[in-house]
């Protein structure tokens, strides 16, 4: 089966930087996702790691490391629009379903 | 604006109905996606389908159904309404099985009274 872990809730201020941890576990692995879902809008995808190592788009890098079961999600310059929840996903099974994590509720502050 | 569309935008509905919420995925894409996503809990898969059929089922009740129509169109059918069916449904498509990026719609939020 699968099974991620990510923090609950994360404060950061305005134009910082933040890192948000995902751990995971599964039986196979085929990638991790990110999503950002602002409050009762509909996720939207950030970022697909499927090999090791750093990512970058714009202000939002993603890092794999599938030897440890980790990853994680950076956000630079932070502005208050990045306050939203971010959600870990794998792919569960050979049929693409995606299993998320509870999401971590992130807090951006002036 | 991610190209999948859903209907309507919001239900309220009494306990003991039934109701059916309506998915268009992005033009070309043959998965569809059904997630569920309470207040308490994270998004859950409910149910996968690929250009027409079947393919996954995560944690549906038997109360709840699913179908995909031969223009792709999806439609999830939640009966026998309880409170605790009061949540945030998704609809999600892809591109096909092996391409796993998918693109959620707007979702509809369904209040149970």
């Amino acid at each position: 089966g699968q099974n991620i872990d990510q923090p609950t809730e994360m404060t950061a201020t305005e134009g910082a930087i933040v890192q948000i941890n995902c751990t995971y576990q599964t039986s196979g692995f085929n990638g991790l996702f990110w999503y950002q879902q602002h409050a009762g809008e509909a996720p939207t995808f950030l970022s697909y790691n499927v090999l090791d190592g750093l990512e970058e788009k714009g202000r939002f890098s993603s890092f794999l490391s599938r030897s440890k079961g980790y990853s994680y999600l950076l956000l630079k310059e932070l502005q208050m629009k990045d306050s939203a929840s971010y959600l870990c996903a794998v792919p569960g099974g050979a049929t693409n379903k995606l299993i998320f994590g509870t999401g971590t509720l992130l807090a951006v502050q002036p | 604006d991610s190209g999948v569309t859903q209907t309507p935008k919001h239900l309220i509905t009494a306990t003991g109905q039934r109701v059916t919420l309506r998915c268009s995925p992005r033009s070309g894409d043959l998965s569809v996606y059904w997630y569920q996503q309470s207040l308490d809990q994270g998004l859950q898969f409910l149910i996968q389908y690929y250009n027409g059929e079947e393919r996954a089922k995560g944690n549906i009740l038997e109360r709840f159904s699913a179908q995909q129509f031969p223009d792709l169109h999806s439609e999830l059918n939640l009966s026998s309404l309880e409170l605790g069916d009061s949540a945030l449904y998704f609809c999600a498509s892809s591109a096909g099985q092996g391409t796993y990026e998918q693109y959620f719609g707007p979702g509809t939020r369904l209040t149970v009274t």
